[in-house]
């Protein structure tokens, strides 16, 4: 049964803090890792998609790294706002199987 | 800009009701999946489609049934609704060429 693991499964922060989270995946058969933001009541937004290990992807204040080799990446947020209060997900594509697997995500609320 | 989307954001139907949940995407993907999103438990997976009249397996198919009659369509169908499929449904569609997918707003199913 492929995992993915996300932690930690919730975070409060302070604006303007940085913070970063985890998204562990299988090693082998990997093709794509996907990070998506979910802000409630919209639909999950696609951020990234990671192919090559050594990736590293920004995004304004958001960034992030891949690691395939052990089966890790992270998301960075610099400067927390409180727009960026939302779910984050990532998901592991490891082509064989066909289908993205999500982890559970990890909730980010940052308090103004 | 790919557009998902559903069509209702917020349903309450009763146990034993047959119950229909929609949803269209105008990019011409070929495939389309729908999944449910329960705290705790993150995205899983119910059904997808690789192509019209084409449905398969997901994870948790127990309960559900889907229909692709034309491509930008896919429907999941509640035979008879259970207080176990409250839930938020969410619907995606991807190219077949690419990893990324694309969701709708999702619909929260309340059973009573």
């Amino acid at each position: 049964i492929l995992n993915v693991e996300q932690s930690p499964q919730s975070l409060h922060v302070q604006e303007g803090d940085s913070t970063n989270f985890t998204c562990s995946f299988p090693s082998s058969n990997f093709y794509a890792l996907h990070w998506y933001r979910w802000e409630t009541a919209k639909s999950p937004e696609a951020l990234f998609v990671m192919t090559l290990n050594g990736d590293e992807k920004k995004k304004g204040r958001i960034s992030a790294t891949l690691n395939t080799k052990e089966g890790y990446s992270y998301l960075y947020i610099k400067g927390s706002q409180p727009e960026d209060s939302a779910t984050y997900l990532c998901a592991y594509y490891g082509g064989s199987q066909g289908n993205l697997i999500f982890g559970k995500g990890t909730k980010l609320s940052v308090k103004p | 800009d790919v557009k998902v989307t559903q069509s209702s954001r917020y349903l309450v139907k009763r146990t034993g009701e047959k119950v229909f949940l929609e949803c269209v995407q105008d990019m011409d993907h070929e495939n389309m999946f729908w999944y449910r999103q329960d705290p705790g438990l993150g995205l899983r997976l119910i059904y997808f489609s690789y192509d019209v009249k084409m449905k398969e397996k997901g994870d948790i198919p127990e309960g559900y049934s889907v229909s692709r009659e034309k491509k930008e369509r896919f429907s999941l169908i509640l035979e008879s609704a259970s207080t176990n499929q409250t839930s938020m449904y969410l619907c995606a569609s991807r190219t077949g060429q690419s990893y990324e997918q694309y969701f709708g707003p999702g619909t929260r199913l309340t059973v009573t």
